[in-house]
């Protein structure tokens, strides 16, 4: 079956910095990106959709300046989490479509300390 | 706007007992998909059965089969012969045709008994 891939899986990063999370589609060509926030014992947020080629569509109340996406391939996108703070801990998947079917990475907890 | 609500916060079930999960949705299109989705401790999303609304007939995956009512909006999880690998987080979700994300629930932690 289809696979995403999504690194780093972990991440302990210092307050005021950035951090990089790659998502990448091994073995189809995925359009369409989307990038969630999952809080502990909570649902998946999406917080942007991702195309290809062209600028992401944010959800209302993510900060755009704040997490960078870029899709600049059909098999990678990069959220970025400039100067970060304590408070953009958690869990961030990424996930990929297909025609019929989403694929999700393996998340990446972020830790900002 | 569409919104999936999963009333179940925590369910339990005895190995090799049956347990359903229960999902309900509010929609105004007439064509759409849902999901389940299971997230064991590792986070992985894994999807577990998927349903066309189109479709009568329930979808069925091995010992995981749906109950879909698409009148009632409603769209539960059967998972049938419970195993200890099936404890997990149980997502429900729904994408629209002409959508591309999907619609999560809140989840159910599922516990297996031994």
């Amino acid at each position: 079956g289809a696979v995403v891939s999504q690194h780093p899986s972990r991440v302990i990063c210092k307050s005021g910095t950035s951090v990089k999370i790659e998502c990448r589609s091994l073995d189809f060509q995925a359009t369409t990106m989307f990038w969630y926030r999952q809080f502990p014992k909570q649902s998946l947020m999406l917080m942007a959709t991702s195309n290809e080629g062209s600028k992401a569509t944010y959800e209302q109340g993510v900060e755009k300046d704040k997490f960078l996406i870029n899709h600049a391939s059909l098999t990678l996108s990069t959220l970025t989490v400039t100067s970060a703070h304590p408070e953009d801990s958690s869990f961030y998947i990424c996930s990929a479509r297909d025609r019929t079917r989403a694929f999700f990475g393996q998340g990446t907890r972020l830790t900002v300390v | 706007a569409q919104t999936v609500t999963q009333s179940q916060p925590e369910m339990s079930v005895q190995e090799a007992e049956t347990v359903t999960l229960s999902c309900t949705y509010d929609t105004s299109e007439s064509d759409y998909y849902l999901f389940w989705y299971k997230q064991p401790p590792s986070r992985q999303m894994i999807l577990v059965i998927r349903q066309e609304a189109y479709k009568q007939q329930n979808a069925t995956e091995n010992r995981f089969s749906v109950n879909f009512q698409k009148a009632a909006k409603s769209f539960s999880l059967k998972i049938s012969d419970s195993q200890l690998g099936d404890a997990a987080m149980y997502f429900c979700a729904y994408r629209g045709t002409g959508a591309n994300n999907l619609f999560f629930g809140t989840g159910t932690r599922l516990t297996v008994i031994p």
